[in-house]
């Protein structure tokens, strides 16, 4: 049971240059979501998703965009990568309030 | 809008000593209230949850009750080990249920 997996773990990129952070769920969870976490602010919610076809903001979305094309699959893109966007990244998926994390995506930006 | 404020740390005990990370809360209505655990290098844990007000969670000799008069959620545990070295995130969800808002998280250090 692989829950929730994300790709790649370690990534670097250069100002300005686009990516896609990959997840995937494999426990058919309508609700998932993803997190930046930075030192001192905890995790903070970029966007989520109640089902294929339906996205919403979170809290810090600028620079940030997701789909939900199919139940198991929610990538988060960033289409021109700022030094502030270094951070921790998780994606979360969720059913009756209980929340799965997949490990984590380390991206570093300069 | 929903919040979640807990004390900062870090904490630093040593091995078998009593823990408390205090957690409070604002929020609309009577949300669900969860702590999360996260170990060096890995992603978050479920640690314990509570759903509805006076409910005690408890995981591993960790507990917490869901306080509504006071709207607190505060973790305890009796006697801490070396092996519960990580930050510990308060949590709740959000009114529609469909995200978790988090507290900015708490590092224990515990040391034999």
């Amino acid at each position: 049971n692989a829950g929730v997996t994300q790709t790649p773990k370690f990534q670097v990129l250069k100002t300005g240059q686009s990516m896609t952070l990959q997840c995937a769920q494999d426990m058919n969870h309508e609700y998932m979501s993803w997190y930046r976490q930075d030192p001192g602010m905890g995790l903070r919610l970029i966007h989520y998703s109640v089902g294929a076809g339906i996205t919403d903001q979170g809290e810090v979305p600028n620079g940030y965009n997701v789909s939900r094309s199919t139940t198991e699959d929610f990538p988060l893109r960033l289409l021109s990568a700022a030094p502030s966007q270094t951070s921790v990244y998780f994606c979360a998926s969720s059913k009756n309030t209980e929340a799965f994390f997949g490990q984590g995506t380390r991206l570093t930006v300069v | 809008g929903n919040s979640v404020t807990q004390m900062e740390g870090p904490v630093t005990l040593s091995e078998e000593a009593f823990l408390t990370i205090n957690c409070t809360y604002t929020a609309t209505g009577y949300p669900s209230l969860f702590w999360y655990v996260q170990y060096p290098g890995e992603g978050l844990q479920l640690l314990l949850k509570a759903t509805k007000a006076d409910d005690k969670g408890s995981n591993k000799g960790f507990e917490a009750t869901y306080r509504k008069e006071t709207t607190s959620f505060h973790l305890e545990k009796g006697s801490v080990q070396v092996s519960d070295s990580a930050v510990y995130f308060c949590a709740l969800i959000n009114q529609a249920g469909t995200a978790l808002i988090f507290g900015k998280g708490t590092t224990l250090s515990v040391s034999s």
